[in-house]
């Protein structure tokens, strides 16, 4: 079947606009997370869900940042007023469940802030 | 707070060697140990997941070991092959945190011909 999908690819964007990432996990998938990819700091954990709920929203970096995920299935991670050190690539993954089952991670969105 | 250190960050070897790559953690309060290889400019491909009650996972030439009570973990390449050259990334699943990956900085691999 299918393996995570992340659109888009590549996004360019200016100093304070708003961006949308997507994340599409694999079909049957109950547990999804969000993972962001920078230079200086590695890969760090964002936030994840089982189902629809958002148990750990612990690695958000600001109130900038805002994720939500509907009908257990596709997943946005959003950034307002966006700044040039969120640049990063930002890799989204999914596991049958949330009890430390193989986690499967999509291609990933590379964002640019200029 | 679990951290995850990988030594070396980079190494070089001929094609043919043996090679082993280390990872530490400083909580034993793990799911799991997952390692995985990213490829420049490409996603995570996942290579081998040890539960926590494991000691050892094998697939074709890897081989990676978990010993919880040191906090490290190994990922032994046999007779490697140019193809093999990638970043290789270690992670800690989270224990009671939903099983988030807590990941190392990498080691990054050349195999050369």
């Amino acid at each position: 079947g299918a393996g995570v999908s992340q659109s888009p690819s590549n996004k360019v964007t200016e100093k304070g606009k708003d961006v949308e990432l997507r994340c599409d996990p694999i079909s049957g998938h109950t547990a999804l997370y969000w993972y962001r990819q920078s230079l200086g700091q590695g890969l760090e954990f964002l936030i994840y869900f089982q189902g629809n709920s958002a148990p750990d929203k612990s690695g958000l970096p600001s109130d900038r940042f805002s994720a939500e995920r509907t009908g257990g299935s596709v997943s946005t991670l959003t950034i307002q007023r966006t700044q040039q050190e969120d640049s990063a690539v930002y890799l989204c993954a999914s596991s049958l469940n949330s009890g430390g089952e193989t986690q499967y991670f999509g291609p990933g969105t590379r964002l640019l802030v200029l | 707070k679990q951290e995850v250190t990988q030594i070396p960050a980079a190494l070089s070897v001929p094609e043919g060697e043996n090679l082993v790559l280390n990872c530490s953690f400083t909580d034993s309060a793990i799911y799991n140990l997952q390692w995985f290889r990213q490829d420049p400019g490409k996603g995570l491909t996942s290579l081998l997941l040890i539960q926590s009650s494991q000691r050892e996972q094998t697939s074709g030439r890897l081989n990676a070991s978990l010993d919880k009570s040191s906090g490290r973990s190994t990922l032994y390449i046999a007779a490697s092959q140019p193809g093999d050259s990638a970043t290789y990334l270690c992670a800690a699943g989270i224990y009671n945190q939903g099983g988030k990956l807590i990941f190392g900085q990498g080691t990054e691999l050349s195999v050369k011909p």
